[in-house]
Parts: structure tokens; sequence; C-alpha cells
């Protein structure tokens, strides 16, 4: 089973608000990965967690704020977004490289569509 | 630093043709893997080959296969038999395959193709 979920699918939401996005896997992965990206863009890499820790932070603003609670579970936490901030969200997950020496490959999930009014 | 090169930002095919989409990519590195993803407008980015380095042999997966030639630096994906539901962008990417300070979880991106597959 190589499937990644991520919850919501679309979010709307203001720029005074709070949310948070879910990510979840159950294949063993012990590395999660936040992207962002914009249309026709590739990914680009915000946030790593390896073995529940806080890997690469990629210099992230701070109004966008990781959370691994286990080593199945990734959240991300959003407070006063920008506009500029609309994209798509996406988790990914590998081996970590602590456990074989390389990372092997990610797997993505369907991504979260972020829309900040 | 590491860089992918997608020079094609588009490219059509006909059903049941075959395409070629190119990727070039530039490191000094002798070990490293090179993927290729697919992502429909369903959004999702779904792994449709991976090569490793050291391997001379080029991977294939069903209709899909490379043509991996690591002097030139070239990693070419050819899809056979096109069907409608390969019609996505596709992203070409790198990473190093050893652990330095991290730099193994990170996927260098090429700025993607675009695949039209017409009926």
């Amino acid at each position: 089973d190589t499937e990644v979920t991520q919850t919501p699918k679309h979010l709307v939401m203001g720029m005074t608000n709070k949310k948070s996005l879910k990510c979840e896997q159950h294949m063993g992965h012990r590395a999660m990965y936040w992207y962002k990206q914009k249309a026709k863009k590739p990914p680009e890499l915000m946030f790593v967690y390896s073995y529940e820790k806080l890997s690469i932070n990629e210099s992230v603003p701070s109004r966008f704020s990781p959370e691994c609670p286990n080593s199945s579970l990734l959240n991300l936490h959003l407070h006063a977004l920008q506009p500029e901030d609309s994209a798509l969200y996406l988790c990914a997950s590998s081996q970590a490289a602590e456990a074989s020496g390389t990372t092997d490959t990610q797997y993505f999930g369907p991504g979260t569509r972020l829309t900040v009014l | 630093a590491q860089t992918v090169t997608q020079s094609q930002p588009e490219m059509s095919v006909q059903e049941a043709e075959t395409v070629t989409l190119s990727c070039t990519y530039d490191t000094s590195e002798s070990d490293y893997y090179l993927f290729w993803y697919k992502q429909p407008p369903s959004r999702q980015m779904i792994l449709v080959i991976r090569q490793e380095a050291y391997k001379q042999q080029n991977a294939t997966e069903n209709r899909f296969s490379v043509n991996f030639q690591k002097a030139a630096k070239s990693f070419s994906l050819k899809i056979s038999d096109s069907q409608l539901g390969d019609a996505a962008m596709y992203f070409c990417a790198y990473r190093t395959f050893h652990d330095m300070g991290g730099s193994n979880y990170k996927l260098t991106f090429g700025k993607g193709t675009l695949l039209t597959v017409n009926p």
C-alpha cells in the first residue's frame, strides 16, 4: 500500500482564521514532508520531519507551523495567512535516511487546495 | 547545486502512439536517484518510474521506460501506446543518494512538461 491521505481536499479561509491541514500514512515511513505548489509549477519543499523531529525548514514564514504528533501523522497549522499563500499543499512520505542510509522514493498525497481570501 | 532541465514545456501525442519526454540534469555526484512523476488534473503526484544511477540497465514499468545516459546526464521518458489517461504534467526529479546533512531528503524538480493526448 503506497497511500498517503490528506484532509481536507479544499479549504477556504480568511486572513485572520486559524486552520490545520492533516496528512496520514501507514507505510511505516519515518520521514514526512510538506510541499507548496503553485499552478503549473513544481512543488517547493517547506518542511521535512524525520523520526518525528523537524529535520528541514526551508525558511518558511512562521504563519505556517508544522507538527508531527506520531510516526503516521503530519499536520500543518495555518494562521494569519496572506492571499499569496493560496496554493496546493502536498504531503509526502519516505523511508528515513537514518534507517537505510538513503531515503528512497517519496510518495505523495492528493493535496489540499487552499484559498486565502 | 544540482539542476534539472525539462526543455519541452508542452507536448502532444496521438492516442496509441509513442512519445518521449526529455530531461537533463547537472550534478557532480556519482550516486543519485532519478524519478519521473506524473501529476494529472486530479493533482496527485504519482511516481511513474525510478532509476538508480549505479544501475546501467534502463528502468521499465509497463508502457513507461527510460533512456538513462549517465555520461550525457540525460534521463528521457518514453511512453508507448499512449492512452487518454496519460495526459498530465510530467516532472523529472533528482535526489542525491548519500546523506549529506539532510540533503538527500530534497528532490530537485524540473519545471515540468504538460502532455496532451489526442483521441
